[in-house]
């Protein structure tokens, strides 16, 4: 079992690009869930999506988007990059829904800078 | 979402046990207390969570006060892959897949 899988590992991006993440399940998995964790922070959830469709979604701008595909990997989107979008960008998958207090898996993470 | 509080930071010696505190006062009868931890340059990993009894994993083991607004996550015998920051959580047992909120955690070091 791989695991959640995220690409790329790090990212450098220059002010007002857009820039895409992405990130695979855990098989058997179909909650994909994604965080922004800033230097020195805890993360900070950005939304979740189940069965293609957002679901939840945190205290983020509309910049902020992403997508599920029928596979059930996602990516994230963020347009006119802020150089305080630089952070540690995490995806974390759940197993199906329904089942209570279920352990979220976490990937290792893209590294995005923007100068 | 109830909120929690853990030490900034602790200290431990290596192969000695550690006890890591957390207090969640406003914690609700369907809250469930999770453990989650960080290795340096990795993503978060769950250690382990509860209702109201004391639980154990291979992992560590989860002491739960009896009006749970405190439990303790007790590493029983600390090694130097145990530096981490340790996140102490409150999950609705409604809801099984929902976010998770994160607070700073505490920065556990060992001491060789």
């Amino acid at each position: 079992d791989a695991g959640v899988t995220q690409s790329p590992t790090h990212l450098i991006k220059t002010r007002g690009q857009q820039v895409t993440l992405r990130c695979s399940p855990k098989s058997g998995h179909d909650t994909v869930s994604w965080y922004q964790q800033a230097l020195g922070q805890g993360p900070q959830f950005i939304f979740q999506y189940y069965e293609e469709e957002e679901r939840q979604r945190g205290n983020f701008p509309d910049r902020f988007s992403g997508h599920q595909f029928p596979n059930y990997s996602s990516e994230l989107n963020v347009n006119a990059l802020l150089l305080g979008d630089s952070a540690l960008y995490l995806c974390a998958s759940g197993p199906p829904s329904g089942k209570p207090i279920e352990t979220q898996y976490f990937g290792p993470g893209t590294r995005l800078l923007v100068l | 979402d109830a909120k929690t509080t853990q030490p900034n930071s602790m200290e431990s010696n290596e192969e000695e046990p550690v006890h890591l505190p957390c207090n969640h006062s406003t914690i609700s009868g369907t809250d469930y207390i999770h453990w989650y931890r960080q290795l340096p340059s990795q993503g978060p990993e769950y250690v382990i969570h509860g209702l109201t009894s004391n639980v154990n994993n291979r992992m560590a083991s989860l002491a739960i006060a009896e009006d749970r607004k405190s439990s303790t996550l007790i590493l029983h015998r600390a090694t130097l892959r145990d530096a981490a920051v340790y996140y102490c959580i409150l999950r609705d047992w409604n809801f099984g897949n929902e976010k998770l909120t994160f607070g700073t955690g505490t920065r556990l070091t060992i001491i060789p």
